[in-house]
């Protein structure tokens, strides 16, 4: 099985801040990799898929890059409903995994 | 508007089954992949089973977890996907959400999930 580490864990930041969250597959992966947001209560919502596009209607200030083995997601500038918990996800194989995820909290 | 909405969760006993039922709307049903993805309360995300579409001969792929215990099945003339769990087990008490693939290996609606709880 192909296992997503992502790092860190856990995270403080402040609004405006340039936040970046990165995933590491435990082997190549291509670019078959996606990032969701997901909230209390709430199913993820699909932010980035294909490491680098950016799902329609997701604000610019989310981007991704990567391919391979390693992938990030950026946030350029914080803003309040940023904060919530952040998955990566691939679909090279199977099983489909995600990482353990990255939570974002309110400095 | 595009919707997945899941029924068919409850409480049930250790070694007991559910079926899960998606219903939905707005979108070619048939042209698409589809999966089931739980989580357990407090837990991360995992993929459970995936049915792919006609074009794919509705073959399925599971969880090494489910295997053999789940089964997932489809209905396009319902707009229906459905999850059968037999031989529950409390480990398997979780939100399970249904999702559409995007042609692009990723999950772009998701439903608002449902909850299975598995007594001991």
């Amino acid at each position: 099985d192909i296992q997503l580490t992502q790092s860190p864990s856990f995270l403080s930041a402040s609004v405006g801040d340039r936040v970046t969250i990165t995933c590491r597959a435990s082997q190549g992966i291509s670019s078959y990799l996606a990032w969701y947001q997901q909230k209390p209560g709430k199913a993820p919502k699909l932010l980035i898929y294909a490491a680098s596009t950016l799902q329609s209607g997701v604000p610019s200030r989310f981007s991704g890059s990567g391919s391979g083995t390693e992938f990030t997601l950026t946030i350029s500038s914080l803003q309040p409903e940023d904060f919530a918990t952040y998955y990566c996800q691939h679909l090279n194989d199977y099983p489909i995994t995600f990482g353990q995820g990255t939570r974002l909290e309110i400095k | 508007e595009v919707q997945l909405v899941e029924s068919g969760g409850g409480l049930v006993q250790a070694g007991g089954s559910l079926r899960l039922s998606c219903a939905a709307s707005g979108f070619t049903f048939s042209d698409h992949h589809m999966d089931w993805v739980r989580q357990a309360p407090g837990k991360g995300l995992e993929w459970v089973a995936r049915s792919r579409n006609k074009g794919n001969s509705y073959t399925t792929e599971y969880a090494a977890s489910v295997k053999g215990r789940f089964t997932t099945s489809r209905d396009d003339s319902k707009n229906s996907l459905y999850l059968q769990m037999n031989s529950l087990k409390p480990e398997d008490t979780a939100v399970y959400y249904c999702l559409r693939d995007n042609y692009f290996h990723a999950f772009d609606i998701w439903g608002q999930g449902t909850m299975v709880t598995v007594s001991s």
